[in-house]
């Protein structure tokens, strides 16, 4: 199965926003709203940050909001904060009872 | 409070075997499908394995499809892995993680408990 597509890298400011993307195909992303991202701090396990596309669990800052157009998803972090620079990663059911994760975006708080 | 607590990883050499545990506590166990998630040092998420709540259905990636088998003991509020024919590629830790809703079809789940994960090293 063919993983996700995502930038190796996205960064902004204290206090703006940052968008990540995760292009998939028909398949995947685009024609399934199974999509998750999770968010992962080094050396640590990773945390579920939206779930279908757009809900996002309890305890998640409002400030983490998706939603996807097309074949592409995207996580966009609203008022960056210090405790945002991690790893994320978008994930999607593929429809052959198979799950895909994309590569990874590395979010930097410049 | 839900807690996951994965065992087993270690040193194996290629060709070799190993199983993973995953003790699961302070949610009704039986009522959830559990998922592992494997990631290699200094590599991204890949996901591995899928079983329902009843262990009725499983699914697994292709690069681990014939080697490895998934399996729980819901007397045990326990999840498995079990590992044969081991790879250097198959290094990595591994998660077990758990779904976000008793009513999710086991590969469109979200996973919302994971544990700290173990590690598991092929080399010889």
């Amino acid at each position: 199965q063919s993983a996700l597509t995502q930038p190796p890298s996205a960064s902004g400011s204290p206090g703006q926003s940052v968008t990540i993307s995760c292009t998939g195909t028909s398949s995947d992303a685009g024609g399934y709203n199974y999509v998750s991202w999770y968010q992962q701090h080094p050396g640590k396990a990773p945390k579920l940050m939206i779930y279908e596309v757009t809900k996002r669990p309890s305890g998640v800052p409002d400030r983490f909001s998706g939603s996807k157009s097309g074949n592409t998803a995207s996580l966009t972090v609203s008022g960056l904060q210090a405790e945002d620079e991690a790893d994320y990663y978008c994930s999607s059911d593929v429809g052959r009872n198979s799950v895909v994760f994309g590569g990874g975006t590395k979010v930097t708080v410049l | 409070e839900v807690q996951l607590v994965e065992s087993g990883g270690g040193l194996v050499q290629p060709g070799g075997s190993l199983r993973l545990s995953c003790a699961a506590s302070g949610f009704t166990f039986s009522s959830y499908a559990m998922t592992w998630v494997r990631q290699a040092p200094g590599k991204g998420l890949e996901w591995v394995s899928v079983i329902t709540g009843s262990a009725g259905n499983t699914h697994y990636a292709d690069s681990v499809k014939g080697r490895f088998t998934i399996s729980r003991d819901n007397s045990k509020n326990t999840l498995y892995l079990q590992m044969n024919s081991l790879r250097a590629e198959d290094t990595a830790v591994y998660y077990c993680a758990k779904a976000g809703m008793t009513y999710c079809y086991s590969t469109r789940c979200p996973f919302d408990y994971w544990g700290q994960g173990t590690l598991v090293t092929v080399s010889s």
